[in-house]
């Protein structure tokens, strides 16, 4: 079976601009999670997805948004970006709502100049 | 006070040392704990995963959840050189949604 997949893999943008990211969950799993990785906070949760709707956000501001669709495939987008936005962005999948183990992608890594 | 608190390292141990992580945590609701491998411009590998209070074993590795000190730990038997990595460990509320609570990650060396 496939893991996680995330693309694009490396990303250079510069301030002011915007920025997607894509997920694409282990197959049949309905739960997508994201999460940012940084030296200084560590892996923190942006929010979470189950069929389509955002069931829990994280402390972000509203710059982070993010959607799933109904194959469970799932995007965020950040926009107005700013330095520090720099970092490594998770996305992890699950079968279930909740109790289940989560599986973490490769990451995106985004440099913001 | 983090939710969570993990040593961030760095630990050194030779090989064939036995290796022992922990993490404390602060919220007693927390009710699922999970081990994490991360290797160097990797994503988080799950290692291992426990529900309420015991221990776990998993050939080389060991979980143990202590809800009453509010600690948990992971032990590595034999360790590798291929086992230095970054160990993070993660924890859930039950019930309802799957976010993670992370600590800050410890980071492993295993030298020959």
């Amino acid at each position: 079976k496939a893991g996680v997949t995330q693309t694009p893999r490396y990303l250079i943008k510069t301030r002011g601009q915007q920025v997607t990211l894509s997920c694409s969950p282990i197959s049949g799993h309905r739960s997508v999670s994201w999460y940012q990785q940084t030296p200084g906070q560590g892996l923190q949760f942006l929010f979470e997805y189950f069929s389509e709707t955002q069931r829990n956000k994280g402390n972000f501001p509203g710059r982070f948004s993010g959607r799933q669709f109904s194959n469970s495939r799932s995007e965020m987008n950040v926009s107005t970006l700013e330095l520090g936005d720099s970092a490594l962005y998770l996305c992890a999948s699950s079968f279930a709502q909740s109790g289940e183990t989560q599986y973490f992608g490769p990451g995106t890594r985004l440099l913001v100049l | 006070q983090k939710e969570v608190e993990q040593d961030p390292g760095p630990l050194s141990v030779p090989e064939g040392a036995i290796v022992s992580l922990n993490c404390t945590y602060s919220n007693s609701a927390f009710q699922y704990f999970m081990w994490y491998r991360q290797y160097s411009r990797k994503g988080p590998e799950l290692l291992m995963y426990t529900y309420s209070s015991g221990n776990k074993e998993d050939g080389r590795f060991t979980a143990q959840v202590d809800k009453s000190s509010k600690y948990i730990s992971l032990f590595i038997r034999d360790s590798q050189p291929s086992d230095s990595a970054t160990y993070l460990c993660a924890m859930k509320f039950s019930g309802g949604y799957n976010k993670l609570i992370f600590g800050a990650g410890t980071r492993l060396a295993v030298h020959p």
